[in-house]
């Protein structure tokens, strides 16, 4: 069974431009999340979708935004980009509520 | 502030050493996972626990879960280099679950020949 797929595995943009990362859970999985990950902060949950619907959501600005479609693919979104955001994105899926969450290979963002 | 404190920060041991990996917190968890993580790399899961008093053995690891579900450990038997790599212990809250693992900051282990 295939794992949890990011795409694109490495970008680099300017400071105000917006970036969208997509991610493919593993099938069957209908819960997807995301998480930042930074030397200085660690791992710190973004959102996470079930069904389309989002469930949660990290304590990040609005420019930080995210969706799910029907087939539980999902993609996140940044907008005005600081260099702050440069980071390793992950994102992890599971069945549902109650499961273990397993992680794709994330997407390095590098804000220049 | 990381609701998950874990210990050591770093660790760095000889081959055929063992060696523990702490997670602590004041919250309780419904669930408590441990990872491993390369340079550039996604976690990759070790275990999940979730009942209380829990303890799995995966090989030359061991994890346990606290009995009230607020803490965690990690041994590792006789330590190979394969092992060197930053374990993550993170956990659902019972009242915020829905994907929102609570990540500790990590331990650095390094295995050397």
């Amino acid at each position: 069974k295939a794992g949890v797929t990011q795409t694109p595995r490495y970008l680099i943009k300017t400071r105000g431009q917006q970036v969208t990362l997509s991610c493919s859970p593993i099938s069957g999985h209908r819960s997807v999340s995301w998480y930042q990950q930074t030397p200085g902060q660690g791992l710190q949950f973004l959102f996470e979708y079930f069904s389309e619907t989002q469930r949660n959501k990290g304590n990040f600005p609005g420019r930080f935004s995210g969706r799910q479609f029907s087939n539980s693919r999902s993609e996140m979104n940044v907008s005005t980009l600081e260099l702050g955001d440069s980071a390793l994105y992950l994102c992890a899926s599971r069945p549902g509520s109650g499961n273990t969450i397993y992680f794709g290979e994330g997407s390095w963002l590098t804000v220049v | 502030t990381q609701l998950l404190e874990q210990s050591p920060q770093f660790l760095s041991i000889q081959e055929g050493e063992n060696l523990t990996v702490y997670c602590n917190s004041s919250s309780v968890f419904s669930s408590l996972q441990w990872y491993r993580q390369e340079p550039g790399e996604g976690p990759v899961l070790l275990v999940t626990v979730v009942t209380g008093g829990e303890v799995k053995k995966l090989k030359r690891l061991t994890f346990q879960f606290g009995d009230a579900r607020k803490d965690s450990s990690l041994h590792i038997t006789a330590a190979q280099p394969g092992d060197t790599g930053l374990y993550l212990c993170a956990g659902e809250l019972e009242t915020d679950s829905w994907g929102k693992l609570q990540f500790g900051a990590g331990t650095q282990v390094v295995v050397t020949p």
